[in-house]
């Protein structure tokens, strides 16, 4: 079964309006989240890592105020694009690190289709 | 920092042939290596990885990969694909503690019948 939840899988917005995504990991904490955009037929690119309880840390050239990370809790992270345009459509995917025994383990959401219209 | 090129976007391939997807690395610090697959609009699922030990790992549905330090590869083969397996497949790596990721550039396997 999915060991981390996102939510929504699709949504369309208006440009000019936020809209948020939910990274929940089940069953597990989760100290450590990322979030990654991925264009169609291309790779992953990091945007953020979530740290409970602290402020994310962007990777360089990734607008702080546009893409608001919070990590309220051990299970849940969210992603806020604020004020979206049609450039901002892409595919929004979390991860979420778990410590295990064996060593750190990363697990990926389902991912996030945004479509800014 | 690290980086990790897949030298093939695309490889197409016939059912129950052999396959290896190419995967080369660059990194100043010991690496944490990763294959992830991606079936069409789906997140990424954990394939196999190398941590330490045995350089060669297997997955549970016949996918392997050996780490080769001398050559910084970590290709991935399959003695006989199926249809199923139809998908991207992306490389990533990590340095010590196997948090951030970075992801190659992908490549999509087509099996045709």
């Amino acid at each position: 079964g999915a060991v981390v939840s996102q939510h929504p899988s699709r949504v369309i917005c208006k440009s000019g309006t936020s809209v948020k995504i939910e990274c929940r990991s089940l069953d597990f904490q989760a100290t450590t989240m990322f979030w990654y955009r991925q264009f169609p037929k291309q790779s992953l690119m990091l945007m953020a890592t979530s740290n409970e309880g602290s402020k994310a840390t962007y990777e360089q050239g990734v607008e702080k105020d546009k893409f608001l990370i919070n990590h309220a809790s051990l299970t849940l992270s969210t992603l806020t694009v604020t004020s979206a345009h049609p450039e901002d459509s892409s595919f929004y995917i979390c991860s979420a690190l778990i410590d295990l025994p064996s060593g750190n383990t990363i697990y990926f959401g389902e991912g996030s289709w945004l479509t800014v219209v | 920092a690290q980086s990790v090129t897949q030298l093939d976007s695309q490889v197409p391939v016939f059912e129950e042939a052999p396959v290896e997807l190419r995967c080369n690395y660059s990194s100043s610090v010991s690496v944490y290596l990763f294959w992830y697959v991606q079936y069409p609009n789906q997140g990424l699922q954990l394939l196999l990885k190398y941590l330490s030990g045995s350089t060669l790992v297997k997955s549970i549905n016949g996918f392997e990969a050996e780490f080769n330090k001398s050559q910084t590869s970590f290709h991935l083969r399959k003695p006989s694909v199926h249809i199923s397996d139809t998908a991207e497949y992306f490389c990533a790596v990590s340095g010590q503690g196997a948090q951030k990721l970075v992801f190659g550039q992908g490549t999509r396997l087509t099996i045709n019948p």
